[in-house]
C-alpha cells in the first residue's frame, strides 16, 4: 500500500540555521509533491508545490527537492526564525480527486 | 474574502448524539473535503465532494454522511456519536481536482469535538 513518511520527532535547531525536513514515500509515482503548514490550533495552510520534472523550487527562503528515484522530497528553511516553529506536512495526490498527507514533522527554531 | 469557515469551532457532545458540522467556502471552489486529525495519526480523509450535489467515501467513512446541496457548502453529519469521533475536524477547499496538480488545498480553522 501507499506509504508517506515524515519523521515523527521534533527537529530542533537554532535561529540562523537551515532546517532540513524529509518525506519518504513508498509505492507511489506521484506527478508532484506539495508541503503545507499547520500552526497549533489552526489548519495547514499550502507551501510549495514541485512536480516530477522540476529538480529544485525556490520561495523566498524555503527550497524543496524532488528526487523521484530516492522517492524523497527535502524541504529547507534557510537562516531559520522562531517564527517558523510550525508543524510541516508533505502530501501527494491520491487517484484523481484528493491528496494523502503525512503525519507532519514539528520543527522548533529556538532564539 | 473569508476563505473556508468552519462552524462551530468546538462542541462537546454525549455518545449516541447527533451534530452538523457547517463548512462554507466563498472562493467559487468545486472540491471541497472533511478530514479529522488525530494525535500520531495525521490527517485522514473522511469524505469529499468533486461538485454540487456529489459526495465521495474517503479513508475512514463510518460513521459520518455529508450533503453538497450548495456549491458553497460541504455539510458533515454524525448520526450517532461515539467517542472514537473525538477528534479535529478540518473541512478543506480546491479548485480542481488533484490529478492536475495545481489544486492546493484551503482549509478552514477547525472544529474540536470531544465525544463523552
Amino acid at each position: 500500500s501507499q506509504k508517506i513518511e515524515q519523521n515523527s520527532e521534533a527537529l530542533n535547531i537554532q535561529e540562523g540555521k537551515t532546517a532540513t525536513l524529509t518525506c519518504n514515500y513508498t509505492n507511489y509515482s506521484p506527478a508532484y509533491l506539495q508541503w503545507y503548514r499547520q500552526d497549533p490550533g489552526r489548519g495547514p495552510v499550502f507551501l510549495l508545490l514541485i512536480r516530477e520534472n522540476e529538480k529544485e523550487k525556490r520561495k523566498e527562503r524555503l527550497k524543496v527537492t524532488f528526487d523521484t528515484t530516492l522517492k524523497q522530497s527535502l524541504f529547507h528553511i534557510t537562516a531559520s526564525q522562531p517564527a517558523d516553529s510550525a508543524t510541516y506536512l508533505c502530501a501527494l495526490p491520491r487517484g484523481y480527486s484528493t491528496l494523502t498527507f503525512g503525519k507532519g514533522t514539528m520543527l522548533l527554531v529556538s532564539p | 474574502n473569508a476563505g473556508v469557515t468552519q462552524t462551530p469551532k468546538f462542541r462537546v457532545l454525549k455518545t449516541g448524539q447527533s451534530m452538523t458540522l457547517l463548512c462554507a467556502q466563498d472562493m467559487n471552489h468545486e472540491y471541497m473535503y472533511w478530514y479529522r486529525q488525530d494525535p500520531g495519526m495525521g490527517l485522514r480523509l473522511i469524505h469529499y465532494s468533486v461538485g454540487e450535489g456529489t459526495t465521495a467515501k474517503g479513508e475512514v467513512p463510518d460513521g459520518y454522511n455529508v450533503s453538497r446541496l450548495k456549491k458553497q457548502n460541504f455539510l458533515l453529519g454524525l448520526e450517532s456519536a461515539a467517542p472514537s469521533q473525538t477528534s479535529v475536524y478540518f473541512c478543506a477547499s480546491s479548485y480542481g481536482p488533484s490529478a492536475r496538480g495545481y489544486n492546493e488545498q484551503f482549509f478552514g480553522p477547525g472544529t474540536r469535538l470531544t465525544v463523552l
